[in-house]
């Protein structure tokens, strides 16, 4: 079955402590992205990658990492997280970045 | 700055009703347009894509339109059932960097 897999589903955890949440595609997607989403925001875009190795920022990256060692994975990582990081965050992938996207059920974040 | 807004943010109606959901946005230089719907605890599902040339787009009891000079879409359900409870999501892909931007969405109850 074609699907994006993040884990974990849910993460309640601490100021400071680092975490990561994964990202997974099996559908050979060159593209895929991370978004964060927040009551009357809608979705907004952390970063995105076109392909292996080619990563970009988004509107809001600032406080997230990533990285695209396989074109199948790709982990947002959170060095020190905050309490204004706490949301719903997901993962999509597409064939490329003008196609259609196809969602991770989401992880939610809780950093107290 | 792209700029893509919903109205109402929420919305109730009894089953049956056929409905009409908004979408509008500031920049007409969109690649295409889609709408998502989002159920709890779940990631988004694509429901319909417009692309800029095209006028609307159909699935079963869906119908999404779009005018591109005035900046608006809508998303016209018939026969509203209590499944299609969730919310409404419209994004909109730039014709100049393929990033999708989002609306905050419509929260809609269909009541038995």
């Amino acid at each position: 079955e074609a699907q994006v897999t993040q884990n974990p589903r849910y993460l309640i955890t601490v100021t400071g402590k680092k975490l990561t949440v994964t990202c997974s595609q099996n559908m050979n997607h060159e593209y895929m992205s991370w978004y964060r989403q927040d009551p009357g925001l809608g979705l907004r875009q952390i970063y995105y990658s076109m392909n292996v190795e080619v990563t970009d920022k988004g509107d809001v990256p600032e406080g997230y990492k990533v990285s695209r060692k396989e074109k199948r994975n790709f982990p947002l990582i959170l060095e020190s997280p905050s309490p204004n990081q706490t949301s719903l965050y997901f993962c999509a992938s597409s064939l490329a970045s003008h196609q259609p996207q196809h969602f991770g059920d989401g992880t939610r974040l809780s950093i107290l | 700055k792209q700029e893509v807004t919903q109205i109402p943010a929420a919305l109730s109606v009894p089953e049956g009703e056929n409905l009409v959901l908004n979408c509008s946005f500031t920049d007409s230089a969109i690649y295409n347009l889609q709408w998502f719907r989002q159920d709890p605890g779940k990631g988004l599902t694509s429901l319909l894509l417009i692309q800029s040339s095209q006028r609307e787009q159909t699935s079963g009891r869906l119908n999404a339109s779009l005018d591109k000079s005035s900046g608006r879409s809508t998303l016209y359900i018939a026969a509203s059932q209590p499944g299609d409870s969730a919310t409404y999501l419209c994004a909109v892909i730039m014709d100049s960097n393929y990033q999708l931007i989002w609306g905050a969405g419509t929260k809609l109850i269909i009541k038995p």
